[in-house]
């Protein structure tokens, strides 16, 4: 089977620095996706690592270690627009994304 | 980025009538697309992968029966809901890739279904 684990809610304030993690268990991996999505909306894409180590585009960075079967996302210089869910998802053979459950992030002033 | 579009984006019909979903790619050919599904404040969960030019490959749990996925063109493939009841309400969102861009899929806006 497969399965993606991250925390269920994270509550922050605007300026810090917040990392969401994520540990998988799966079959065929490609690599570690991010996605953001706000209320009522699609899905836009944040980050990809197919190898160990960190990526960093922006505010955003994410690190992925394959040994561990583990990654996360760092958000820094969190602003209010940051409140939404984010998802981690496995890339599986085919092209495939499974999702985690997601992470509600709220910014507070 | 590339644009997927979907449409309707909200639909309401009454119990036991059907509903086409359409997605397309706008800027690229998309030979595979995808199917998710997702209920309020919950993940999405991938139903079929839509193959242009043969059948769709479902997920273990889907009704292939109950949801058909047409995939006539390289750039669209629709998602039919038959006989609908109150229990398919969801959240329908359709992606694809473009190759260009590893491990990125691109959503549709997504179609809000509410079945009467």
């Amino acid at each position: 089977g497969q399965s993606l684990e991250q925390p269920s809610e994270v509550t922050a304030v605007e300026g810090a620095i917040v990392q969401i993690n994520c540990t998988y268990q799966t079959s065929g991996f490609y690599g570690l996706s991010w996605y953001q999505q706000h209320d009522g909306g699609a899905p836009t894409f944040l980050s990809y690592n197919a190898l160990d180590g960190l990526e960093e585009t922006g505010r955003f960075s994410s690190f992925l270690s394959r040994s561990d079967s583990y990654g996360y996302l760092l958000l820094q210089e969190l602003q209010m627009k940051d409140s939404a869910s984010y998802f981690c998802a496995v890339n599986n053979q085919g092209g495939k994304l499974i999702f985690g459950q997601g992470t509600e992030l709220s910014v507070k002033p | 980025g590339a644009v997927v579009s979907q449409h309707p984006s909200w639909v309401i019909c009454k119990s036991g009538t059907s509903v086409k979903i359409e997605c397309r790619s706008l800027d690229f050919q998309a030979t595979t697309m995808f199917w998710y599904r997702q209920f309020p404040k919950q993940s999405l969960m991938l139903m079929a992968t839509s193959n242009e030019g043969s059948k769709a490959t479902y997920e273990q749990g889907v009704e292939k029966d109950k949801f058909l996925i047409n995939h006539a063109s390289l750039t669209l493939s629709t998602l039919t809901v038959t006989s609908a009841h109150p229990e398919d309400s969801s959240f329908y969102i359709c992606s694809a890739r473009t190759g260009r861009e590893a491990g990125e899929l691109f959503f549709g806006e997504g179609s809000r279904l509410t079945v009467l």
